[in-house]
């Protein structure tokens, strides 16, 4: 079983569109994230969710919205798709958050969607 | 803020041969932690190995080591008895206390490993 699974792995779209990526984690993990990688492999926080709850929004643009329906999923939807949002989009899930949780609880990664936007 | 630098782009290193990559950060915490990923063509993230700011010794697993020197900052991964598999993308990343584990990522060096 495949701890945090994305889907599409792929996705090609035109600018303008709206598309939608889905992310699940069977970890029991409380907090998910999205992080983007650029084509210079640069990694970036996007959001993070704490059961449910967004915690991170690092100056995100308002067309990327992501939706947590439960602490098990966490989907990333993106409006009026621009060709600066082509990149690998990684969702990533860890157990804890907060004061007094250990640093070195690692984050476990899905495997990516590339996105291209022609 | 934080901030995580990989000064190196690229690397060759010859197979069997070991090889040390760098990666300084910027902190003004004193809770942090220290991660190094690896990425292969495949794309996908593999933790390698962690330390944390107030571990005494340096981490270490399997053919990897953790060069930790905290006055200067810094937190080089050693892989010992490089392979051909070891090609790929290694990324060095940040935790700290205040930011949940969010982590923070340099920008990645490129390992080679020739044959």
């Amino acid at each position: 079983d495949t701890a945090v699974s994305q889907t599409p792995k792929y996705l090609v779209t035109q600018m303008g569109n709206d598309k939608s990526i889905k992310c699940e984690q069977n970890l029991g993990h409380d907090t998910m994230y999205w992080y983007k990688q650029d084509s210079k492999k640069f990694l970036k926080i996007m959001f993070s969710y704490n059961n449910k709850e967004l915690i991170i929004n690092e100056t995100v643009p308002n067309r990327f919205s992501p939706k947590s329906p439960d602490k098990a999923h966490l989907n990333l939807h993106i409006n009026s798709l621009e060709l600066g949002d082509s990149a690998v989009y990684f969702c990533a899930s860890s157990q804890w958050w907060g004061a007094g949780k250990p640093l070195g609880e690692k984050l476990f990664f899905g495997s990516g969607t590339q996105l291209s936007v022609l | 803020a934080q901030k995580i630098t990989q000064t190196q782009p690229g690397m060759f290193v010859q197979e069997k041969e070991a090889v040390t990559l760098d990666c300084t950060y910027d902190t003004s915490d004193p809770s942090y932690g220290l991660f190094w990923y690896k990425q292969p063509s495949s794309g996908e993230m593999i933790f390698l190995i962690y330390q944390g700011s107030y571990d005494q010794q340096n981490a270490t697993e399997g053919r990897y080591s953790l060069n930790f020197q905290k006055a200067r900052k810094s937190a080089n991964l050693v892989i010992s008895a490089s392979q051909l598999g070891d090609s790929a993308m290694y990324f060095c990343a940040m935790s700290r206390a205040e930011a949940g584990n969010m982590l923070t990522f340099g920008g990645g060096t490129r390992l080679m490993v020739k044959p």
